[in-house]
């Protein structure tokens, strides 16, 4: 299986910190999806970061990728009450681009 | 922009019953997919279709079946519903190896 670790399960912080999440994997990939969803809802595409990609950014959102060490990493700077949901990172690593979601981050951003 | 389109978006069904749920993919998207979300659980991928024809298969089980239509919306189509299959059942569709955009998901209740 691709699926590997995301962590923390779980991340409360106080409005204007950052927060990082962390996602690990253990077989090859094309690429990482990072998506967002809030309870019950849909989920949201933040980025996708190819294997050949070291880092990218959106807006408050920063992803890095370490394909040595079979990681990447979420960064949220400034949080908002509003970034409060659940974080998922999501693998392609087969040649039929499915995708191998984590357990997921639930972040609460306290105001 | 367009976005994926589910319906419906809630269902309620009673055990040994069939559903039938539809994605409209975004407008020259070659690749629709399908993932099931149990409660408090991460997506896992059930089908997949690129152009028109099954690319792929995860855990779905015998009693589902999909197909991708000549307009390229798609029908997921679920018989002898079991308790189990409570959960939400999303499309999400993309440009193959590339960003996969999700709908707003059905939520499926069997009772």
């Amino acid at each position: 299986s691709q699926q590997g670790e995301e962590d923390p399960q779980a991340l409360s912080i106080q409005e204007g910190e950052n927060a990082t999440m962390n996602c690990s994997y253990k077989t090859s990939i094309n690429n990482l999806q990072w998506y967002r969803q809030n309870s019950g809802r849909g989920l949201v595409h933040l980025i996708l970061i190819r294997s050949n990609e070291r880092e990218k950014h959106s807006g408050r959102l920063r992803v890095t990728l370490d394909t040595s060490k079979k990681s990447s990493s979420l960064l949220i700077t400034a949080s908002r009450a509003a970034d409060t949901a659940s974080y998922f990172c999501a693998k392609d690593g087969g040649s039929n681009y499915k995708l191998t979601f984590g357990k997921g981050t639930l972040l609460t951003v306290n105001p | 922009a367009a976005g994926v389109i589910q319906s419906p978006r809630h269902l309620i069904k009673e055990k040994r019953e069939t559903a039938t749920l539809k994605c409209y993919p975004i407008p020259r998207h070659d690749t629709v997919y399908w993932y099931q979300q149990g409660p408090g659980q991460d997506p896992q991928f059930l089908i997949s279709f690129y152009e028109k024809m099954q690319s792929d298969k995860g855990s779905i089980p015998d009693r589902f079946s999909a197909q991708q239509f000549s307009d390229y919306h798609s029908e997921l189509n679920m018989s002898s519903l079991e308790l189990g299959d409570s959960a939400l059942y999303f499309c999400a569709s993309s440009l193959a190896g590339n960003e996969q955009y999700f709908g707003p998901g059905t939520r499926l209740t069997v009772t």
